[in-house]
């Protein structure tokens, strides 16, 4: 268990809809990251919060956004959802000592 | 720019067989740290390793051995005596202190491996 819990597990929602994936990191981790994966695109890095600032930004659509609260959970907003948009989505965290990060079981998103 | 290269898409292996996964990488930092992480059936992100750029010592845990070669920019990874348990996709990742805003969390993931091995 890597401590970092992320809910709902599974979600299946249609075509333009939008939702919310959230993400509880480990204890006292402050940076929280948010990743996709699909078949096509492999794993990539969407978003990077620290302490409630956003840090760095990959390859995210500006239909998608995120925030974190000062609790230091993070949500991943997804809106006007796409068939494509079908993926896991993983949330990971780490700490100022850590090199690399721990990831969540994911959120497996399913567009229909 | 960063980039990690698995070019084994799919290795099929018979339990109790070696299997060497490979990764390749590319950074003009001087400052990285390479990763494994296991992908099992289930879907969860294991991380499996570590390893910064200054350290080119190899590294064994049990039946799993990693290989890092600064000459050749790879970081392969060794599975002796297979089982069927480690039948999952694996993936090989780079970051550096310069990537993505100097964070640590923001890796760049190879497309992974897919092991299959078969009783």
């Amino acid at each position: 268990d890597s401590g970092v819990t992320q809910t709902p597990k599974h979600l299946i929602t249609a075509t333009g809809q939008r939702v919310t994936l959230r993400c509880s990191p480990r204890s006292g981790d402050l940076s929280v990251y948010w990743y996709q994966q699909s078949l096509d695109q492999g794993l990539q890095f969407l978003i990077q919060y620290y302490n409630g600032e956003e840090r760095a930004k990959g390859n995210i659509l500006e239909r998608f956004s995120a925030q974190q609260f000062p609790d230091l959970h993070s949500e991943l907003n997804l809106s006007s959802l796409e068939l494509g948009d079908s993926a896991l989505y993983f949330c990971a965290s780490s700490a100022d000592r850590d090199r690399g990060a721990f990831f969540g079981q994911g959120t497996r998103l399913t567009v229909v | 720019a960063q980039k990690v290269t698995q070019a084994q898409t799919e290795i099929s292996v018979v339990e109790k067989e070696d299997v060497t996964l490979d990764c390749v990488y590319e950074t003009r930092d001087t400052t990285y740290y390479l990763f494994w992480y296991k992908q099992p059936p289930s879907g969860e992100l294991v991380f499996l390793i570590r390893r910064n750029s200054f350290d080119e010592q190899n590294e064994i845990s049990g039946r799993y051995s990693w290989n890092f070669q600064k000459s050749t920019s790879s970081f392969n990874f060794t599975i002796t005596a297979s089982q069927v348990v480690d039948s999952a996709v694996y993936f090989c990742a780079l970051t550096s202190l310069r990537g993505y805003g100097g964070s640590q969390g923001n890796l760049i993931f190879g497309k992974g491996t897919k092991l299959s091995v078969k009783p």
